[in-house]
């Protein structure tokens, strides 16, 4: 089974500062790595599909990189809604699997 | 834009089958070209998706759960449906319907999500 690994799994952070959240992938998916966001009592929200392609109405200080198997999201500058939870997740293979979490918190 | 939201009850009993409903508004169902999916997020876990519809009807499961679900659709209602089989208090989860139009398992828009508890 495809296995994803997020690191870390809460990150201490301030508004403004920069910030980068691993993930890796038990095997090569192609770059095919999503990352979402997702509030407390809210559904998952996609920010970036295929490693590196904003969704629509993302802000721009996100990003997202990688390939193989190791790949990463960074925030430019933190905002004060930008504190949450973070999952990364393949769509390469059945059955889509997501890391674990890393949660960003003041 | 596209929106959907779920409704089920909020509470099975062991060994029965848990069912909710995902009603898409904003769009058609059957317009072809949509990924439907179920994913679930149990108490302190992470994300586990569950299984979609595609288009009119070709389904596709998480082989952990395949010999206990069923999703199917209703095109009249613009509805696609969840059925989990033989619940146990493991399947105690928040329940998620989403959707998306560029690739298996790209999930674009999303359900609020609904507890779905199993317990006597």
């Amino acid at each position: 089974d495809m296995q994803m690994t997020q690191s870390p799994s809460s990150l201490p952070a301030s508004v403004g500062d920069r910030v980068t959240i691993t993930c890796r992938a038990s095997q090569i998916i192609n770059n095919y790595l999503n990352w979402y966001q997702q509030k407390p009592g809210k559904a998952p929200k996609l920010l970036i599909f295929s490693t590196s392609n904003l969704q629509s109405g993302v802000p721009s200080r996100f990003s997202g990189s990688g390939s193989g198997t190791e790949f990463t999201l960074t925030i430019s500058s933190l905002q004060p809604e930008d504190f949450a939870t973070y999952y990364c997740q393949q769509s390469y293979i059945t059955p889509g699997t997501f890391g674990q979490g890393t949660k960003l918190e003041i | 834009q596209v929106q959907l939201q779920e409704s089920g009850p909020g509470l099975v009993r062991p060994s029965q089958t848990l069912s909710l409903t995902c009603t898409v508004s904003g769009g058609s169902i059957s317009s072809g070209g949509y990924y439907w999916n179920w994913i679930r997020q149990r108490p302190g876990k992470g994300l586990e998706w569950i299984g979609y519809i595609y288009d009119i009807g070709s389904t596709y499961y998480n082989p952990s759960l395949k010999s206990r679900v069923t999703v199917s659709m209703d095109t009249s209602k613009n509805q696609f449906s969840l059925k989990l089989r033989s619940g146990t208090a493991a399947d105690t989860a928040v329940y998620f319907c989403a959707g998306g139009a560029r690739r298996a398992y790209l999930f674009d828009f999303w359900g609020p999500g609904t507890l779905v508890t199993v317990s006597s």
